[in-house]
């Protein structure tokens, strides 16, 4: 069975800091990856995928994400925080056609 | 404009009278399926559907039913709800299972 675990329930940073959100995925095989974001009040948008080559994807609004598949882990990175990154964020793994989401991470970003 | 359309948004109801909550998209996708989402717990599958007439439960279905008649329209439907469902839900569609998914804006339910 595949699994995602998001170690971070919370992560506060100032805003023009950098982030980096962990995600780490349980699948037998190569996996593909995604990770979301929820603004207050709205759906889940996409921000990046991972389906297979380079492992450094590049997804919306200045995000990117590195897949390891020595470490099972698709970590989101972002190099300077915008206030209107405060959000929730979800990782999600699909490798049976049945994706699997996380738990999410809020994050807050301070002035 | 590509979306999945979720009515009604805020829905206060009592325990055990029937509700749907209706989900509609406009991309042909041939993969649906409902969440919903509780603090602390993330998103958790309740139902989903690869195609038309083909539904199949997901980690939380005890409670729901759903139809797939039209491959655009997914309703949920809850027929005696109870407290615990109080939740905010969520429709999604895609390709197929593996692709990225769209959601719609939400529900929101609260069962007195």
């Amino acid at each position: 069975a595949q699994s995602v675990t998001q170690p971070d329930i919370h992560i506060t940073v100032s805003e023009g800091a950098s982030l980096e959100l962990r995600c780490n995925y349980s699948y037998g095989a190569t996996p593909y990856l995604f990770w979301y974001v929820q603004s207050p009040g709205q759906g889940l948008q996409l921000l990046l995928k991972y389906f297979s080559g380079d492992t450094l994807v590049q997804g919306i609004k200045g995000f990117e994400a590195e897949f390891k598949r020595s470490q099972s882990s698709f970590n989101l990175r972002k190099p300077s925080v915008h206030w209107s990154d405060a959000a929730e964020y979800f990782c999600a793994v699909a490798g049976s056609y049945i994706p699997t989401f996380g738990r999410g991470t809020s994050l807050i970003v301070h002035p | 404009e590509a979306q999945v359309t979720q009515n009604p948004r805020y829905l206060i109801t009592v325990t055990g009278k029937k509700l749907t909550v209706t989900c509609s998209q406009n991309m042909n996708h041939e993969y649906m399926s409902w969440y919903r989402q509780d603090p602390g717990l993330g998103l958790r599958q309740i139902y989903y559907s690869m195609n038309v007439e083909v539904t199949d439960k997901g980690d939380v279905p005890e409670g729901y039913k759903v139809s797939r008649k039209e491959k655009r329209n997914f309703p949920l439907i809850l027929e005696s709800p109870s407290p615990n469902q109080t939740s905010l839900y969520f429709c999604a569609s895609s390709l197929s299972g593996d692709q990225p998914q769209h959601f719609g804006d939400g529900t929101r339910l609260s069962i007195l």
